[in-house]
This record gives C-alpha cells, structure tokens and sequence, in this order.
C-alpha cells in the first residue's frame, strides 16, 4: 500500500529565509506526486505535481520540488520565504483509480 | 481555467434538517469526488464518480447520499447529521489523476 509521511507537523522560518518541507513516500508503482496548499478557510490550491520526465518542478509561487527515486523522497522548496507562505501544505500520492493518499500535512509559520 | 465552484461557503443545520451542497466544474473532467476535513486533519475521501457514476463509496454512512445530475455538477444531500459531522466539505474534479479542489462548504450541525 502507498503512503505518505510528512516530517514535521509545524516549521517556522523567518521571512526571507529558505523554505524547506519534507515529504517520503512509499509506493510500488511509479508515483504521480503532488503539493497542495491551504490557506486558512479556504480549499486545496494545487502548487505542484510530478508525473513522469524532469525529476526538478517547478510550481506557483515560487516553489518547487525534487523527485528522488532513490530516497523515495518529494521535499518541497522556496528560496526566500514570504509572510503570505503562511498556511498548511499536504504532500500527497496517488495509486491510480481516484484515490489521493495525503501526508498529515506540515503547518507553515512564517515569522517577520 | 482550473476552478470547481462549491455552494453554499457555510452552512448550519439541525441533527432533523435536510439539506444539500452543489459542485460544479466546466473544465470537461470526468471524474468528480467528496471529501470531508477535520480542522488540521487532511482530506478524507468520502465517494468517487467517474463518467456520472458512483465509482467509490468509503464507507460513508447514509445519511450522506451523493448525486450526480450530469457530468458538470455532483451534488451531496445531507439528512439526520450528528454534530461530528461538522467539517469543511470539499469537493475536486480530476484530469489524468491531477484533482482540483473547491473552496469547500463549512458545515456545522447543531
């Protein structure tokens, strides 16, 4: 079965500073990845995906992630963190047929 | 244009009220899902549609009964809810296994 682990339910960075959230998986199929970010009382905005080919994506917001087959790893990066990066930020996978498998998710705080 | 529209943005009912939540999406996706979320949970998937047909049911009890009219709106009709069905309600549709979220429908029951 896939899964998704998150390491760290809350990172605080200071504005200006580099953003980094960690993101494993397991997975026996190669995986289609995903970054979501929510902002607080709203939906799930979609910041980036992995599907096949170039393993460095690039997203909104000027983020991006590496997708390390080796590490089975998808951390998620921005190099100069904004206050309005302030929200929770879901990495997720999915198996095929309709079904996303979520981390628990990783609060961002951003500190002026 | 990536955007699923959700009405209402809140909602307030009583454990004996009937009510619904709307969906729409006019990107062409085929598949259209529910999701509820706890406050600092992730999203827990509740049914699937595929092509306007129940693909995937988790489970969920029945009091929560989806419809899909047509393959731009699904709907959920809500009955007899507990007060820990209180959530943020949220609804994708997907294109080639990338989901697209709404803005979600808040839900209290009193």
């Amino acid at each position: 079965a896939q899964s998704v682990t998150q390491l760290g339910s809350h990172v605080s960075v200071s504005e200006g500073a580099l953003v980094l959230l960690r993101c494993n998986y397991s997975s026996s199929v190669p995986p289609y990845l995903f970054w979501y970010v929510q902002y607080p009382n709203q939906g799930l905005q979609l910041l980036l995906k992995y599907t096949t080919g170039a393993t460095l994506v690039k997203g909104i917001n000027g983020f991006e992630a590496e997708f390390k087959k080796s590490e089975t790893s998808f951390h998620l990066t921005k190099p100069s963190a904004h206050m309005s990066d302030a929200a929770e930020y879901f990495c997720a996978v999915t198996p095929g047929g309709g079904k996303l498998i979520f981390g628990q998710g990783t609060e961002l705080s951003v500190k002026p | 244009d990536t955007e699923v529209t959700q009405t209402p943005k809140h909602l307030v009912m009583g454990m004996t009220n009937k009510k619904s939540l709307k969906c729409e999406q006019h990107m062409g996706h085929r598949a259209m899902y529910w999701y509820k979320q706890k406050a600092k949970k992730p999203p827990e998937l509740m049914f699937v549609y595929s092509y306007e047909k129940l693909s995937i049911n988790e489970s969920v009890p029945s009091r929560f009964s989806p419809e899909c009219p047509n393959s731009s709106l699904l709907n959920l009709h809500l009955h007899a809810l507990q007060p820990e069905d209180s959530a943020l309600y949220l609804c994708a549709s997907s294109q080639e296994e990338t989901q697209y979220f709404g803005p979600g429908t808040r839900l209290l029951v009193l």
